[in-house]
């Protein structure tokens, strides 16, 4: 199993400009999250979902979109990108009150 | 804000000896997790300890919980060069939503 695979792994984007983070699980866990790691801050989470077209709100949401149209996919959006965005992206899957598998993670910088 | 905290923030050991970092939470949960992050990889599971244990092993790992405190504590044992990472606890509270604290970063001598 691929578990969970995470597109592109590194990423530069200039200020004002949008783009797509891809996330794929194949182990068809019906949760999945997205965070954003910071030096010194551990992992804060963004979005999440508990099922295919079903997503919430996590601690930092703004300036991100997400949809959940399959079990396998959750993209992350960035609508606008700003110098604040810049971070290291990972996507998580578990399948109720378990273990969380994580992709390898996507480093951003918005210049 | 993050549910746990991780103390110390960084750990030095020599090889061979026992690292220990503590985390504490803030409201009720139903488990708390350990991860290991090596330098720029994803998070990986270490162990999960559910609100009705105290303790639990695996391997050279040993995770205990205090609920009546709101902390659990990961030990590491004979401690080897690979155990060199960071390493995260993760409070699982409501809505299957995991909550990360900032961090032990361990760093193992050889």
């Amino acid at each position: 199993n691929a578990g969970v695979t995470q597109t592109p792994k590194f990423q530069v984007l200039k200020t004002g400009q949008s783009m797509t983070l891809q996330c794929a699980q194949d182990m068809n866990h019906e949760y999945m999250s997205w965070y954003r790691q910071d030096p010194g801050m551990g992992l804060r989470l963004i979005h999440y979902s508990v099922g295919a077209g079903i997503t919430d709100q996590g601690e930092v949401p703004n300036g991100y979109n997400v949809s959940r149209s399959t079990t396998e996919d959750f993209p992350l959006r960035l609508l606008s990108a700003a110098p604040s965005q810049t971070s290291v992206y990972f996507c998580a899957s578990r399948s109720g009150a378990t273990e969380a598998f994580f992709g390898q993670g996507t480093r951003l910088t918005v210049v | 804000s993050q549910q746990g905290e991780e103390d110390p923030q960084a750990l030095s050991i020599q090889e061979g000896e026992n690292a220990t970092m503590n985390c504490s939470y803030k409201t009720s949960i139903n488990n708390l997790q350990w991860y290991r992050q090596n330098s720029g990889r994803g998070l990986v599971h270490l162990i999960l300890i559910r609100s009705n244990e105290r303790e639990k092993h695996s391997g050279r790992l040993r995770v205990t919980l205090d609920t009546s405190k709101k902390s659990s504590s990961l030990l590491i044992t004979a401690s080897r060069a690979a155990d060199t990472a960071s390493y995260f606890c993760a409070t699982d509270a409501k809505a299957y939503k995991l909550s990360f604290g900032a961090g032990t970063t361990v760093t193992v001598r050889a």
